[in-house]
């Protein structure tokens, strides 16, 4: 079993929708979940972080974490075509007192259809 | 502000070569990471310093792999005697809390 899990997609979604991206991960301790976009040939672009159970909320993103079930999701409301992008999952064990590695899924393709 | 800087952009090498590759950080970032991330994937970690200390090399895949950060800034990530396996986008990534990790464009490695 992987670390981290995501669907690789492509999701298809159309302008305006909401895009739904999910990743579930094996490390009971981890303590901190983040979500980065990579878009073809850039290098990860940090979107959110979320360290509690419940949702957080920066603009259109809303980041959701259930440590119990182990899943946290992204969730991109009125999707544009500039979001279309890989959405790279990513966990941390480590709450706070310095850096740590991040261990990443394989990302899901999103693409956002005009 | 400048963001992190990695240099060459991009790299070939015959198999048996050997390269180094160059991340400067963030200026007063104290942690940096080094990851490899291979077409298709998602980026691994190699490596972890905070300031000239390297804590976790638990990512380095042989011995081929070495990286330095001798003065706590700008760091090199050394391969020696390359192989094809070797070929991918090595990032660079700094931070100052464990919040966010900024990367680099990355460095993309093919060996011949």
């Amino acid at each position: 079993q992987k670390e981290v899990e995501q669907n690789s997609g492509p999701l298809s979604v159309p302008e305006g929708a909401i895009a739904s991206l999910n990743c579930t991960y094996s490390d009971r301790g981890s303590q901190s979940f983040f979500w980065y976009r990579q878009y073809s040939g850039k290098s990860p672009e940090l979107i959110m972080f979320i360290y509690s159970n419940g949702d957080k909320e920066d603009g259109r993103f809303t980041a959701q974490l259930n440590k119990a079930s182990q899943y946290v999701s992204l969730l991109i409301r009125d999707s544009q075509p500039s979001d279309s992008a890989t959405y790279l999952c990513a966990v941390n064990p480590i709450l706070t007192g310095g850096g740590n590695k991040l261990t990443f899924g394989t990302g899901t393709q999103l693409k956002v259809e005009l | 502000g400048a963001g992190v800087s990695q240099s060459p952009r991009y790299k070939v090498a015959k198999r048996g070569q050997d390269v180094a590759l160059r991340c400067d950080p963030i200026s007063g970032h104290v942690s940096l990471f080094w990851y490899q991330q291979a077409l298709g994937q998602g980026p691994e970690f190699l490596t972890y310093f905070q300031n000239e200390a390297q804590l976790d090399k638990s990512g380095l895949p042989s011995d081929r792999f070495f990286a330095e950060r001798p003065e706590g800034s700008v760091s090199t990530l050394k391969i020696q005697r390359t192989q094809q396996e070797d070929s991918a986008v090595y990032l660079c990534a700094s931070s100052l809390t464990v919040d966010t990790q900024y990367f680099g464009p990355g460095t993309r490695l093919t060996v011949l």
